[in-house]
């Protein structure tokens, strides 16, 4: 079975400073995606960035960005030039490409705060 | 842009008693599911439904647990007989299509005392 862990419960960062967010994953699959969404106060779960694991090339969406390792099975996120609104609680998921399931593993959240 | 809603908000309910939450997906998704996510706790998948049945269930999801999509908009999840540790946050989530992303509404709140 697949796992995902996020080591960190909580991270803090100043603004317009950078900090990344790790995530390890456990899987015998070769074709998978990895995604990290935001949860802010508000609950709802956004959707911050997506990898394929077939591509070798990191995602990148605006301040977000990805370190992917698949050889280390490592995901990290990386937001740069941090802002107040970027604090929430992040989670990293897994997702099989396979045709059998297509549901969400999650890890456990990192609790990002950003300090004025 | 459209949202997937989900209500009530917070409900709260005796133990053994019957609660359903409700979702509306967007419009044009084809695929649905439920997590949960028990406080302080990892989100865990609950079910996936597609085509007007269950494709997907965890093994949390037992024979208390029931889903429908009775007039083509609500989605809903139905505990027929709640338990304590069936508190959690509830999120409901679509899809148009499998490889399209996943949009999660803002959760319902269940508090089983």
């Amino acid at each position: 079975a697949q796992t995902v862990t996020q080591s960190q419960p909580e991270m803090s960062v100043q603004e317009a400073e950078t900090v990344t967010l790790s995530c390890t994953y456990d899987t015998s699959e070769s074709d998978y995606y990895l995604f990290w969404y935001k949860q802010p106060p508000s609950r709802q779960m956004i959707l911050v960035i997506r990898q394929e694991a077939y591509k070798q090339q990191n995602a990148t969406e605006n301040r977000f960005s990805v370190n992917f390792q698949k050889a280390a099975k490592s995901f990290s996120l990386k937001i740069s030039d941090s802002q107040l609104g970027d604090a929430a609680m992040y989670f990293c998921a897994y997702r099989s490409a396979g045709k059998n399931t297509d549901k969400l593993i999650f890890g456990t959240g990192t609790r990002l705060q950003v300090f004025p | 842009e459209p949202e997937v809603t989900q209500t009530p908000s917070h409900q709260v309910t005796q133990m053994g008693q019957e609660v359903i939450l409700r979702c509306v997906p967007i419009s044009n998704h084809l695929y649905f599911y439920w997590y949960r996510q028990i406080l302080g706790q990892k989100v865990e998948f609950l079910v996936s439904f597609y085509n007007n049945e269950i494709s997907e269930k965890s093994e949390i999801f037992d024979d208390q647990f029931s889903v429908e999509r009775p007039d083509g908009s609500n989605f809903t999840l139905k505990i027929r007989s709640t338990k304590l540790e069936d508190s959690a946050m509830y999120f409901c989530a679509g899809r148009t299509g499998l490889i399209s992303p996943l949009h999660f509404g803002n959760g319902t709140r269940l508090t089983v005392t």
